[in-house]
């Protein structure tokens, strides 16, 4: 089947530290990979995408890159800030369906 | 651009009540269009999702219903609220091609004293 793991939180970091927060998959089919970000009272907001391996998206300084042979599209930024401070989801869809599938989230706390 | 609606913001509702929450999408047509439920502290749970007017589908039973009345309006109810309705719920739409992602709005919490 299709699903998404991701590692357990919380984390807690202090500013400019290294982030990074793992994610895995298994899919049925070719699954294009997204991480979302959740800030507290707030909807999801897309942080950036990857559709085929090997692809990297990024953006706002986070980084994360469509590894087929490790199964895994792990998220990373080189210095996080107080305002990163969220909870973030992995997600695939597969392109033979309609639904996603959403780790359950991890929850990230910057600390000045 | 487009963009997404869900309202209310926040509801409380006594237990055994009706409820309704609206979402409606702009600037775009057919849209795959979702409900979740999010759980205190907890990730998403998949309530319906919908191809196209009339068209849901159910992921988990429960006493919510779902209906899509028009292109890009997508209701959620329940005739009788229970204490483990509570939570926040997001509304979602999503193109029809491959590949594209899913834009949330920005949820309704809703309380059930």
């Amino acid at each position: 089947g299709n699903s998404v793991t991701q590692m357990e939180g919380p984390v807690t970091l202090s500013e400019e530290a290294f982030l990074t927060i793992n994610c895995t998959y298994t899919a049925t089919g070719y699954p294009s990979l997204f991480w979302y970000v959740q800030y507290p009272g707030e909807g999801l907001q897309l942080l950036l995408k990857a559709t085929k391996a090997d692809d990297k998206g990024s953006n706002k300084g986070f980084e994360a890159t469509y590894r087929k042979e490790t199964t895994s599209f792990h998220l990373e930024k080189g210095s996080v800030q107080v305002s990163d401070s969220a909870v973030y989801f992995c997600a695939l869809q597969v392109n033979t369906g309609n639904q996603f599938y959403f780790g359950t989230g991890t929850s990230l706390t910057v600390i000045p | 651009s487009q963009t997404i609606h869900q309202w209310p913001a926040t509801l409380v509702q006594p237990v055994g009540s009706p409820l309704s929450l609206e979402c409606t999408v702009e600037g775009t047509s057919n849209p795959n269009l979702y409900w979740y439920r999010q759980a205190a502290g907890r990730g998403l749970q998949l309530l319906f999702y919908s191809v196209g007017i009339g068209q849901i589908s159910s992921e988990v039973p429960q006493n919510l219903s779902a209906s899509r009345p028009q292109d890009r309006q997508f209701i959620l109810s329940s005739k009788k609220l229970l204490l483990s309705d509570s939570g926040f719920y997001l509304c979602a739409w999503r193109g029809q091609s491959n590949n594209q992602p899913q834009h949330f709005g920005d949820g309704t919490r809703l309380s059930i004293l």
